[in-house]
């Protein structure tokens, strides 16, 4: 089955400064992979897709990057704010027909002031 | 719109009674709708997901079944609870273009005792 891992439960940074977050996976090659921003005690929200034949995004101070042969996404933050605080998870989809995602457990990033 | 209304968001039940979350969404009709659950410490589990009214499909083996009577309504029902029931559900819907995009409600609390 596939498994994806979020390497890092979490990551503390200095507000300004740049946070990546490192997604992995094995036993798949999905057709595209998400990042969603969870805040506590609320649902995930959308940020980013990426799919297989690209290899970078951007949205504003957010960038994804997409390695299928590495299997790995890199998520970065630049000129992070302490408002980016928040645990961030990474998704693919499972497969078929019908848009299932699987979640990594999330990094809980904490910028900062 | 994407939104998406579950209740109740805070629930304690014993173990052994019946539970029964709602979830209602808005937007186009047919949407796939989704049921998640976040335990502690774990990622997100997919447990049931509907392309359908009256279709659902079950995702892992348990003590949970859900059902869409409706169209835009969505939900997930017990017999009888377990401590292992204990979590936080969320309600998710495709996007209307399904371009593979989730949006999550607010999510409902659920404690075991």
């Amino acid at each position: 089955s596939q498994k994806i891992e979020q390497n890092s439960e979490a990551l503390n940074i200095q507000e300004g400064k740049t946070a990546t977050l490192t997604c992995n996976y094995t036993n798949y090659s999905p057709a595209y992979l998400q990042w969603y921003r969870q805040d506590p005690g609320r649902g995930p929200v959308f940020l980013l897709l990426i799919r297989e034949n690209e290899k970078e995004k951007r949205k504003e101070r957010l960038k994804v990057t997409f390695d299928t042969t590495l299997k790995q996404s890199l998520f970065h933050i630049t000129a992070s704010q302490p408002a980016d605080s928040a645990t961030y998870l990474c998704a693919l989809e499972s497969g078929g027909s019908n848009y299932k995602l699987t979640f990594g457990k999330g990094t809980l990033l904490t910028v900062n002031p | 719109s994407q939104t998406i209304h579950q209740w109740p968001a805070t629930l304690v039940q014993p173990v052994g009674s019946p539970l029964s979350l709602e979830c209602t969404v808005e937007g186009t009709s047919n949407p796939n709708l989704y049921w998640y659950r976040q335990a502690a410490g774990r990622g997100l589990q997919l447990l049931f997901y509907s392309v359908g009214i009256g279709q659902i499909s079950s995702e892992v083996p348990q003590n949970l079944s859900a059902s869409r009577p409706q169209d835009r309504q969505f939900i997930l029902s017990s017999k009888k609870l377990l401590l292992s029931d204990s979590g936080f559900y969320l309600c998710a819907r495709g996007a209307d273009a399904n371009t593979g995009e989730l949006f999550f409600g607010e999510g409902s609390r659920l404690t075991v005792l």
